[in-house]
């Protein structure tokens, strides 16, 4: 079982915003610490997308924004394309070198 | 444009020593970054190994730490881990990755990543 829950998997068709959860605890997510998300295609490297909860690295689109309330994170891709189909993993600090990840979470793009 | 390449064995036999190697390119590895490594199991999630600045200072995962040794090498450009007693579990997909500082837990380069299989 995964330090942070995510949901397996989420649809949407594009154009459509979807949102993908992470829920932690007070002594992570819900503790201030930084969040990041990353994006997966299969037999690829993840990618950094979002990191500090909301901030995007250059160059990754705009389409993709990241928030957190108590403890749990959200990733939202708004304006859905077929190139988002992937795998998205959340990840959060937790104090005394401990950093967790999510389960992940596939993402189809109907 | 940082570049991140992995090398090592890919297949060890239980109770033996993992050693995996990063060649840095396009990037001075004595900068402001901190450099890691991340693993994932086979259909799993990823799991943070360590990281390392180009001065020697470490984090490790608790989870691991009894086991793992993280080292640099500022003159060759690259650093290094050594995961010994290795057992199946320890089979994954190792990537090296530069980390945006301490602070931040975010990493922003990674390599193509090494698959290490461990079996008898």
């Amino acid at each position: 079982q995964s330090a942070l829950t995510q949901p397996a998997s989420v649809s949407g068709s594009p154009g459509q915003s979807i949102t993908i959860s992470c829920t932690g605890t007070s002594g992570d997510i819900g503790s201030r610490n930084p969040v990041s998300w990353y994006q997966q295609y299969p037999g690829k490297a993840p990618k950094l997308i979002i990191y500090e909860g909301d901030k995007r690295p250059s160059g990754v689109s705009n389409r993709f924004s990241g928030s957190k309330s108590a403890n749990v994170a959200s990733l939202t891709i708004s304006g859905l394309q077929a190139e988002d189909e992937a795998d998205y993993y959340c990840c959060s600090y937790a104090g005394n070198d401990r950093l967790l990840f999510g389960g992940g979470t596939k993402l189809t793009v109907l | 444009q940082v570049q991140l390449e992995e090398s090592g064995p890919g297949l060890l036999k239980p109770s033996e020593t993992l050693s995996l190697t990063c060649a840095v390119s396009g990037y001075p590895i004595s900068s402001n970054y901190w450099w890691g490594w991340i693993r994932q199991p086979p259909g799993q999630e990823l799991e943070w190994i360590g990281s390392i600045y180009y001065d020697g200072n470490t984090h490790y995962s608790p989870s691991l730490k009894s086991r793992v040794t993280l080292s640099v090498d500022t003159s060759k450009r690259q650093f290094s881990l050594n995961l010994n007693s290795v057992t199946a579990a320890d089979t994954a997909m190792y990537y090296c990755v530069r980390q945006i500082g301490s602070g931040s837990w975010a990493f922003d380069s990674w390599g193509q990543g090494t698959l290490v299989t461990v079996s008898s």
